[in-house]
């Protein structure tokens, strides 16, 4: 069981918006605005798509937005692509012994 | 440009043991914090060590599915983070990723742990 609850799959169709949400506790995403969001195609790195909450790395469309309230993170895409089906991860520091820790992964289906 | 390379997988039996490299380029390594994370085969990605910037690596911090078998250290003057893992067991079977804090990872390294 992962520390930060992602719901196992999502789906949208092309054009549309979905959000991803990322549900921690007091001790992490509610704590800390080192809040990531990464997309990882099988067999791949994660690729980083947000940090710190909602920063976009250079390079990242757009369409990707990250933010947050109390304990739950969100991750918006809008304007569905193909290209957009695969796998998205949250992830947060947090002020326990463990100083990170992942959400169990959200599967995009692009309709 | 910033590239982390790791390397050290293989294929090893229960008991065993494995030492993992990630080697950094592109970035001033000794002020950065590290983190080790794995992703077991058709499964999400699990955080498994972290070793500070401060103090040569002074802190560290295990998952408690593997402390008091891995041990992370690094060597600033190498550019390099390890992973020393001991006791292997077959649920430690996965891809293991270096990570500059979480902004930029390795292509990952695979421990298959199996008799």
């Amino acid at each position: 069981q992962s520390a930060l609850t992602q719901p196992a799959s999502v789906s949208g169709s092309r054009g549309q918006s979905i959000t991803i949400s990322c549900t921690g506790t007091s001790s992490d995403i509610g704590d800390y605005n080192y809040v990531y969001w990464f997309q990882q195609d099988p067999g791949t790195a994660p690729k980083v798509i947000i940090y710190e909450v909602s920063k976009r790395p250079s390079g990242v469309s757009y369409r990707f937005s990250g933010s947050k309230s109390g304990n739950t993170a969100s991750l918006t895409i809008s304007g569905l692509q193909a290209e957009d089906e695969t796998h998205y991860y949250c992830a947060s520091y947090t002020s326990r012994a463990t100083p990170v820790v992942f959400g169990g992964g959200t599967k995009l289906t692009v309709l | 440009e910033v590239q982390l390379v790791d390397s050290g997988g293989g294929l090893v039996q229960p008991g065993g043991s494995l030492r993992l490299s990630c080697v950094a380029s592109g970035f001033n390594f000794s002020k950065y914090e590290m983190n080790w994370v794995r992703q077991a085969p058709g499964k999400g990605l699990e955080w498994v060590s972290y070793i500070s910037s401060r103090g040569n690596g002074a802190t560290k911090y295990y998952a408690d599915s593997v402390r008091g078998r891995f041990t992370i250290s690094r060597d600033n003057a190498k550019n390099s983070l390890y992973l020393q893992m001991d006791s292997l067991r077959v649920e430690d079977t996965a891809v293991y990723f270096c990570a500059r804090a979480l902004n930029y990872w390795g292509q990952g390294t695979l421990v298959t742990v199996s008799s």
